[in-house]
């Protein structure tokens, strides 16, 4: 079945230290996002990318980089200049161009700065 | 700055009655219109789209839209204690792909 796949479900990261959260998608879409989510907050946007080798930084880029060397991967690396990196965060894809297509989300990692 | 705007609740609302989530968009141009739905802990799912005037309606669930007055709705019929989450309007406007996100309604449906 066509999905988007986050990995790992859970994280855990240090002070200090770069993490790297994983998302992969099947569905052939173009457009790919990462999200973040705090607690009883809506979503915002830390960076997204339409094509391959191409991306651009959302609201909240400060403290993150992605790359998309391949249509389906788009990871996110949280690094050490994120000060407040405890949040729940999603990655989503879409299709592109002409018509109405809405995101689909993949099922979450939730990191928590020890 | 386009905006999307929702009420962010809770909104209670009796089981068996009519849940009525509203939210107003800024950008004229808006083309297609999303409401998703989230549970606690889990990532949103797509549970409407609607590009015309009008309703739509797939089940329990219908969406209004008024580009006019530049708001949509969702209505639950029948509601449901499985129902209680929260609820994020998402719009795109016609120059790119991109949503832009309402904060979310949370719905409680109470027994």
């Amino acid at each position: 079945d066509g999905g988007i796949t986050q990995s790992p479900k859970y994280l855990f990261r240090k002070e200090g230290q770069n993490v790297t959260l994983s998302c992969e998608q099947n569905l052939n879409h173009d457009a790919m996002y990462w999200y973040r989510q705090d607690p009883g907050q809506g979503l915002r946007l830390i960076y997204y990318s339409q094509i391959v080798n191409d991306f651009q930084k959302g609201d909240i880029a400060e403290g993150y980089s992605v790359s998309r060397e391949k249509k389906e991967s788009f990871p996110l690396t949280v690094t050490s200049a994120q000060k407040n990196p405890t949040a729940f965060y999603l990655c989503a894809s879409s299709m592109t161009g002409q018509g109405t297509y809405g995101y689909t989300f993949g099922s979450g990692t939730r990191l928590t700065v020890v | 700055q386009k905006e999307v705007e929702q009420n962010s609740g809770p909104l209670s609302v009796p089981e068996g009655a009519i849940a009525s989530l509203n939210c107003t968009y800024s950008d004229r141009g808006s083309q297609s219109f999303f409401w998703y739905r989230q549970y606690s802990g889990k990532s949103p799912e797509l549970i409407m789209s609607i590009y015309s005037n009008g309703d739509k309606e797939d089940g329990r669930f219908t969406a209004q839209l008024n580009k006019a007055s530049q708001y949509v709705s969702l209505l639950i019929r029948d509601s449901q204690p499985s129902d209680s989450a929260t609820y994020l309007c998402a719009v795109k406007g016609d120059s790119n792909y991109q949503l832009i996100w309402g904060a979310g309604t949370k719905l409680i449906i109470k027994p």
